[in-house]
């Protein structure tokens, strides 16, 4: 049973409008959420990363909004460039671990 | 820019061949991670480390994987014989603490297991 799910699996928007990536976790137990971007022939990058006694953290263009009782968050780039065009990791980990369980990854294109 | 520095970004081996990459934590991250993600994209936790001791590891690197992070020298992961399924993206990441907090990743080492 995969523990952290993330959809689309691909996006595309235009330039300048907001991309909406999804992800969902099994076990309640995850408190830490980091989203990390990747792009072709590089390790990921930490873009931002949200604990679970928070339902909603930003920076600049990047937003995660956090829902604890639905096991839900999402991450919000508004403002799209052609250079956020890469793939983008939901990430999530538990308490005295600092293992992370990433999902499949979100695709995401952005055409100018 | 990541701080952590990977070396090679590239390797290949034949089958059977012994397999080794390094990694340099970011300066003051006592804890480093090994991470193996596949062609589909998908991430495998191999182990971690605080200093030079293992927290946790998964069965797989008990048996082929060998992994250390000695005082005063890069952290290092080991494969004793490769196998064509070994191929994948070889990273490693380091934190400043266990758990719930930033971790940051290297470049990776592209292993081709030939």
């Amino acid at each position: 049973q995969q523990q952290v799910r993330q959809s689309p699996q691909s996006l595309t928007v235009w330039e300048g409008e907001t991309a909406i990536l999804n992800c969902s976790y099994e076990d309640s137990t995850f408190n830490y959420f980091p989203w990390y971007q990747q792009f072709p022939g590089e390790g990921p990058a930490l873009l931002i990363s949200i604990r679970s006694v928070s339902d909603k953290k930003e920076d600049g263009r990047f937003t995660i909004f956090f829902n604890k009782r639905e096991k839900k968050l999402s991450l919000h780039i508004t403002d799209s460039q052609p250079g956020d065009s890469a793939t983008y990791f939901c990430a999530a980990s538990a308490p005295n671990t600092g293992k992370l369980t990433f999902g499949d990854g979100t695709v995401l294109t952005v055409k100018p | 820019n990541s701080k952590v520095i990977q070396t090679p970004r590239y390797l290949v081996k034949g089958q059977g061949q012994k397999a080794k990459m390094r990694c340099i934590p970011e300066k003051g991250h006592p804890v480093v991670f090994w991470y193996q993600q596949n062609k589909n994209n998908e991430f495998k936790f191999l182990i971690n480390f605080q200093n030079q001791e293992v927290l946790q590891q998964i069965d797989m690197t008990e048996k082929r994987f060998s992994a250390e992070c000695p005082s005063n020298s890069p952290c290092s992961l080991e494969i004793q014989s490769s196998e064509a399924g070994d191929s994948a993206l070889y990273l490693c990441a380091s934190s400043l603490l266990q758990s719930n907090t930033e971790v940051f990743f290297g470049k990776g080492t592209r292993l081709t297991v030939v």
